[in-house]
């Protein structure tokens, strides 16, 4: 089983709709959690880290996390066209082994004009 | 700002071949990352380095090699190159191994 488990696989909201990603990991080692956003054709991007328990906003994009269930959500409100992406939550811990980033399968999010 | 270089942007190799592939980075960044990608789906570690003639094996190191010839410098060779393998080779840095990752474009290798 993947230590990062991403859901859905694909999602598709209107243009200057709400979309929402998942993220849960089986690992409770986990404590530092990014979002990673990849266009086509291009080497991801990182949008956002989060480190503490409940919300960080920056623009139109807010994650949340909650260590007690091992779980990360990304929100991006008014969606657009240039969102339409491949979204990846990673997560690693703070100990010298899992010091390294763990990748979730990704989310493929498609805004429709 | 900085940027990560890698080269060649696409490679077609034959089966068995030794491939290499070079990545470069003006960050300064200690730490660097070899991940493949298979078909838009998640990444996988197969190298990394801490720091200078430091090397690491990822989760998918078998058949593979990386060197660390220096700072800003990371190659990746696919020591037997597998037939009708396809796949996007992402190359990253980070000031230090818990920091945010900056990726390059990808090399996307395809064997015939």
């Amino acid at each position: 089983q993947q230590k990062v488990q991403q859901s859905p696989e694909s999602l598709s909201v209107p243009e200057g709709g709400m979309a929402s990603l998942n993220c849960t990991s089986s690992d409770r080692n986990f404590q530092y959690f990014w979002w990673y956003r990849q266009h086509s054709g291009e080497g991801p991007k990182a949008l956002m880290s989060i480190f503490s328990d409940g919300d960080k906003k920056e623009g139109r994009f807010t994650a949340h996390l909650n260590k007690a269930s091992l779980h990360v959500s990304l929100h991006i409100r008014d969606s657009q066209p240039s969102d339409s992406a491949l979204y990846f939550c990673a997560a690693s811990s703070n100990n010298n082994a899992g010091a390294k980033l763990t990748f979730g399968g990704g989310t493929r999010l498609t805004v429709r004009p | 700002g900085g940027i990560i270089t890698q080269t060649p942007k696409f490679l077609i190799g034959q089966e068995g071949q030794k491939l290499t592939l070079k990545c470069q980075q003006n960050f300064n960044h200690d730490t660097m990352y070899w991940y493949r990608q298979d078909s838009g789906k998640g990444l996988r570690l197969i190298y990394y380095s801490i720091t200078e003639n430091d090397l690491q094996k990822g989760d998918l190191s078998e058949g593979y090699d990386a060197s660390r010839e220096k700072k800003s410098s990371f190659s990746l060779t696919v020591t037997s190159a597998q037939k009708n393998e396809m796949a996007v080779f992402l190359c990253a840095s980070s000031i230090h191994i818990q920091d945010t990752q900056y990726f390059g474009p990808g090399t996307r290798l395809l064997v015939l």
